[in-house]
């Protein structure tokens, strides 16, 4: 069974600072790992797709990694701003019990603060 | 482009009520998924629909049910409403394929009581 943790699970920095949000999962046989970020009730919106076989994947002052082999991803914020301040959540995706599709699997999420 | 549309956004039922939630994928998207979220359980999943057919199911149990229909739109219907079934429920569609990820929905809050 596919678990993934995140670390820390809050976080909170002066603003301009450059941050790292760590993921690791329990299986490596995974299509792909996907960074959301998620303001207070609302949904997920979609930060970065990374595939299996890709090493990082690059979004204005977003970066992510991805280290298959030993089941972790990264995901760091430069020069944050108060207006990041959002829960940011990884999910890797992997074929279903049934053999198709592709289903995700959650972290619990980092909760992250920019103060002025 | 439209996003993926939920409705309705906020719903309040009693224990014991059914309850069905709608679902819009992007257009031209084919898989749509269903998750749960709560505070104590984080985002689980609920099910996968791909060409009107079930392609994978969670761990939830069969109060829980859903549908996809040819225009790929999706249904998700919860028959006796109990108090631990209060949550976020969140949509997600995509390109049918292992290397597309999911575009989410603003989800339909879902209140019993």
């Amino acid at each position: 069974k596919q678990e993934v943790t995140q670390i820390p699970a809050a976080l909170s920095v002066p603003e301009g600072e450059n941050l790292v949000l760590n993921c690791s999962f329990t299986d490596s046989a995974i299509y792909n790992l996907q960074w959301f970020r998620q303001d207070p009730g609302k949904g997920l919106t979609s930060l970065l797709l990374i595939q299996s076989s890709q090493r990082e994947q690059t979004s204005g002052r977003l970066n992510a990694s991805l280290d298959k082999s030993s089941g972790r991803s990264t995901l760091y914020i430069a020069a944050s701003q108060p207006g990041d301040s959002a829960t940011y959540l990884c999910a890797v995706g992997r074929k279903g019990l049934t053999g198709g599709g592709n289903k995700l699997t959650f972290g619990t999420g980092t909760q992250l603060k920019v103060e002025l | 482009k439209a996003g993926v549309t939920q409705t309705p956004r906020y719903l309040i039922k009693t224990r014991g009520q059914q309850v069905t939630l709608s679902c819009s994928p992007i257009s031209g998207h084919r898989s749509v998924s269903w998750y749960q979220q709560t505070p104590g359980q984080g985002l689980q999943f609920l099910f996968e629909y791909f060409s009107e057919t079930q392609r994978n199911k969670g761990n939830f149990p069969g109060r829980f049910s859903g549908r996809q229909f040819s225009n790929s739109r999706s249904e998700m219907n919860v028959s006796t409403l109990e108090l631990g079934d209060s949550a976020l429920y969140l949509c997600a569609s995509s390109l049918a394929g292992q290397n597309y990820g999911y575009t989410f929905g603003s989800g339909t809050r879902l209140t019993v009581v």
